[in-house]
């Protein structure tokens, strides 16, 4: 089945360590995007990607860093910068960046920083 | 920038009843996208439902339908015959229908949380 793969579900980490979430898609799709979860709060969109080799930040970019090395692969690393970091994190692709096209989402990553 | 406001946080229906969603947004575009998003306990954003600004007819699908009103800027979503699976966390996003860069992402709102009593 094609899909959006994020892991792992749950993930701890120490505050000032660095951290990279996981996602993977199989649906042949260009465009991927990583969002952030808070409580009471909506998505807010972190960084996206609409070809290989290419990405640019969102809203909230800072203490984050992604690759895109891979069409179906677009990981995100959570520095020590990140002065929040406990969060719920979804990635999400579309077929192109055109707005016709619907965002898929993966089923996210909850990470907890102590 | 464009802005998604859901003014209600929780709301409640009982079974096989109706209930509407509230959301209004905030553009100076005139041509974008507006969804429904569905997030149930697993935290999976399902698509519930997409209107393109440029329809007059309102989408629908199957029990899932909306009330897009362009001049106020408000887009609602209505569930009939509810049942206990709908459950979740809905949130309303814009999408600019000019897609370069930064356009192609998706604007949410902050989200109501529905529960459905049997």
């Amino acid at each position: 089945d094609g899909g959006i793969t994020q892991s792992p579900k749950y993930l701890f980490r120490k505050e000032g360590q660095n951290v990279t979430l996981s996602c993977e898609q199989n649906l042949n799709h260009d465009a991927m995007y990583w969002y952030r979860q808070d409580p009471g709060q909506g998505l807010r969109l972190i960084y996206y990607s609409q070809i290989v080799n290419d990405f640019q930040k969102g809203d909230i970019a800072e203490g984050y860093s992604v690759s895109r090395e891979k069409k179906e692969s677009f990981p995100l690393t959570v520095t020590s910068a990140q002065k929040n970091p406990t969060a719920f994190y979804l990635c999400a692709s579309s077929i192109a960046a055109r707005s016709s096209y619907e965002q898929y989402f993966g089923p996210g990553t909850r990470l907890t920083v102590t | 920038a464009q802005t998604v406001t859901q003014s209600q946080p929780e709301m409640s229906v009982q079974e096989a009843e109706t209930v509407t969603l509230s959301c209004t947004y905030d553009t100076s575009e005139s041509d974008y996208y507006l969804f429904w998003y569905k997030q149930p306990p697993s935290r999976q954003m399902i698509l519930v439902i997409r209107q393109e600004a440029y329809k007059q007819q309102n989408a629908t699908e199957n029990r899932f339908s909306v009330n897009f009103q362009k001049a106020a800027k408000s887009f609602s979503l209505k569930i009939s015959d509810s049942q206990l699976g709908d459950a979740a966390m809905y949130f309303c996003a814009y999408r600019s229908r000019v897609h370069t860069g930064a356009n192609s992402k998706l604007t949410f709102g902050k989200g109501i949380t529905l529960s459905v009593r049997p």
